[in-house]
């Protein structure tokens, strides 16, 4: 079975400091992995993935995360938060079929 | 529509009444699934169809929760007779087809609220 583990609950940063939440899973296949966004009251959307090839990927906003297959690990990166960037952040792994969620991060930025 | 649409947006029920809750897939989009979360927490994998088969239904917490598509298209998750603890957002989503380096697209969820 798959699972996904998010080190941090909540995560409060000011403006302009850089980001990074982190990320594990276990698995013992194939992955795609996923990192979702979720603003207040909106629903959940793709920030970026990893199918294959170049580990670090890019996605929306400027945010980036880099696969380590040794590590297990799809870290979460931002060189420089904005208040907008306050959200609810989740770590999602895929296998053949189904996505296996962590249990997320709350980020709040402070202007 | 563009994206996966999802009714009711929000729903409350009395303690032991039947709800049932809709997800209209991208079109054409073979793979449809259901998750719940509940507060605070990630969403939790209830089941999932490809086509109109439910390939599986291992998530579903308990009897009193039945999901279909018939015709590979529109899915109902039906809840029978309520609790409490089936208060939750209930979030659907498809994809173009099973397998791997395929993404998934969610709808906004329906949130259900059982007094």
């Amino acid at each position: 079975a798959q699972s996904v583990s998010q080190h941090n609950h909540h995560v409060i940063l000011s403006e302009a400091a850089s980001l990074e939440l982190g990320c594990n899973y276990s698995y013992g296949g194939t992955v795609n992995l996923f990192w979702y966004v979720q603003y207040p009251g909106q629903h959940l959307q793709l920030l970026l993935k990893y199918f294959s090839g170049d580990p670090l990927v890019k996605g929306i906003k400027g945010f980036e995360a880099e696969f380590i297959k040794s590590k297990f690990s799809f870290n979460l990166r931002k060189p420089s938060v904005q208040w907008s960037d306050t959200a609810e952040y989740f770590c999602a792994v895929k296998g053949y079929s189904t996505l296996t969620f962590g249990k997320g991060t709350m980020l709040l930025v402070s202007p | 529509g563009a994206g996966v649409s999802q009714s009711p947006r929000y729903k409350v029920a009395k303690r032991g009444q039947d709800v049932a809750l809709r997800c209209d897939p991208i079109s054409g989009h073979v793979s449809l699934f259901w998750y719940q979360q509940a507060l605070g927490q990630g969403p939790e994998f209830l089941t999932y169809f490809q086509n109109e088969a439910q390939l599986d239904k291992s998530g579903l917490p308990s009897d009193r929760f039945f999901a279909e598509r018939p015709e590979g298209s529109v899915s109902t998750l039906k809840i029978q007779r309520t609790q409490q603890e089936d208060s939750a957002v209930y979030l659907c989503a498809s994809s173009t087809r099973t397998g791997l380096n395929t993404e998934a697209f969610f709808g906004q969820g329906t949130r259900l609220t059982v007094v």
